[in-house]
């Protein structure tokens, strides 16, 4: 069974760094042609493709906030982590982290971790 | 990087009737490797088409996706109570990936 679960600050200061994790079972990144992504959806607006990572270590980022952006991951732990510079009140969404195989689009998503930028 | 533009915004239509989303990318999309998810209010978005045309399992046969290149297509043949919600295309061929506004298909 496969499931991503986020996990991080619900709440993050402007300027500050939000360092989020996703920790997943039911698959391995060390399996070639694994994948996974991360995606945020502001309350109300669309899904926004953030970045992925894959089974070679292989990373991509969105090309708006690829200043912004590092993933990683650690697959003795099952996890991967974004991290996003100069947090802004418009940064405010739901993330969520989610498969995405080799040839395929997001399969399975996490629940998906609302946080919230305010001072 | 591509660009999805998806139309209408919002479509008003009533339970049973035809359902025609469209979906079009700034570039042709490679392999078709196009993608349409359904998202209702506070919950993760359902995939429902892969591949511009191939349903995702456990997706009712009254969703079919079609078209190839810049053009893509979504139609939901007649309308179910539980299939009123947001979707949206997502392109997922060469990195950067990116999604599309949404449509947003309403009871009438």
């Amino acid at each position: 069974q496969v499931t991503l679960k986020e996990s991080g600050p619900a709440l993050v200061k402007p300027t500050q760094t939000l360092t989020l994790t996703c920790t997943f079972s039911g698959f391995s990144l060390s399996t070639s042609g694994m994948r996974v992504s991360w995606i945020r959806q502001p309350p109300g607006k669309a899904l926004e493709w953030l970045a992925r990572i894959d089974w070679d270590y292989d990373k991509f980022y969105s090309t708006s906030l690829k200043t912004r952006l590092t993933i990683s991951k650690d697959t003795s732990k099952n996890q991967v982590v974004l991290t996003m510079t100069n947090m802004d009140p418009v940064d405010t969404a739901t993330y969520y982290c989610a498969r995405t195989p080799l040839g395929s689009p997001v399969d399975y998503w996490g629940q998906g971790t609302l946080v919230t930028v305010s001072s | 990087e591509i660009v999805l533009t998806q139309s209408p915004g919002t479509l008003s239509l009533s339970p049973g009737e035809r359902a025609t989303l469209s979906c079009r990318a700034s570039q042709s999309v490679s392999s078709n490797y196009l993608a349409w998810y359904q998202q209702k209010p506070g919950q993760a978005p359902r995939l429902l088409i892969y591949g511009a045309s191939s349903r995702a399992t456990g997706i009712p046969d009254r969703f079919s996706g079609s078209g190839s290149g810049t053009d893509f297509t979504l139609t939901i043949s007649r309308l179910e109570p539980e299939d009123f919600a947001v979707f949206y295309c997502h392109h997922y061929g060469s990195s950067p990936w990116t999604f599309g506004p949404g449509t947003k298909v309403e009871i009438k």
